[in-house]
């Protein structure tokens, strides 16, 4: 099944800083990576998404890099606002056989933003 | 616009007693449904997939079942709560697999 690392863990930045956060992969067939923002005692926000067939997709102060070679997707916040602060996961679905279509998530990065 | 409803929003339980969770979706046909666990607000785990009403995959050997009655109906279910059941709940639907899961405003289990 697909192998998802996320990294950092717990990332903290002042407020108008730039986030950055990273994910791999494992399974070299994938090609749908979203990303989810989870607000303390809520469900999952989808916020953004990238298909393998395009490198970059932005969303006004969000984006999102994909790298196939290298296995890895990246969420970029510019400017970021203490309301950005929330718990980030990233995903991508497996391929083959019984994990065809299910997402796997990473473990998820915590993100404050100071004013 | 498509809406997910989960319910309760929050509940404790003593262990070996019964739970029952449900999941329904508006605004949608024939969704792909999805049970999840979350543990210390971090890390989803996948625990029941459905395609179609009756059509469940268990992902994880558990203390816990899932049925879809109807086609926008999930319900998470178990005979007797253990304590490692506590974790917060989340049901999620998607169109197409892979493709974009949504998710509901979850339930938070605390089994004492």
């Amino acid at each position: 099944g697909e192998n998802v690392e996320q990294h950092p863990s717990t990332l903290s930045v002042q407020e108008g800083d730039s986030a950055v956060i990273k994910c791999t992969y494992s399974d070299s067939a994938s090609n749908y990576f979203p990303w989810y923002k989870q607000e303390l005692g809520k469900g999952p926000q989808l916020i953004i998404d990238i298909r393998s067939n395009v490198g970059e997709k932005k969303d006004q102060r969000i984006a999102v890099t994909l790298n196939k070679t290298a296995k890895h997707f990246s969420l970029h916040i510019t400017e970021t606002q203490p309301e950005d602060s929330a718990v980030y996961f990233c995903a991508a679905p497996g391929t083959g056989g019984t994990s065809y279509g299910k997402l796997t998530f990473g473990q998820g990065t915590i993100l404050t933003v100071h004013p | 616009s498509q809406t997910i409803h989960q319910w309760p929003a929050t509940l404790v339980q003593p262990v070996g007693s019964p739970l029952s969770l449900e999941c329904t979706v508006e605004g949608t046909s024939n969704p792909n449904l999805y049970w999840y666990r979350q543990a210390a607000g971090r890390g989803l785990q996948l625990l029941f997939y459905s395609v179609g009403i009756g059509q469940i995959s268990s992902e994880v050997p558990q203390n816990l079942s899932a049925s879809r009655p109807q086609d926008r109906q999930f319900i998470l279910s178990s005979k007797k709560l253990l304590l490692s059941d506590s974790g917060f709940y989340l049901c999620a639907w998607s169109v197409a697999a892979p493709g974009e899961q949504y998710f509901g405003p979850g339930t938070r289990l605390t089994v004492t």
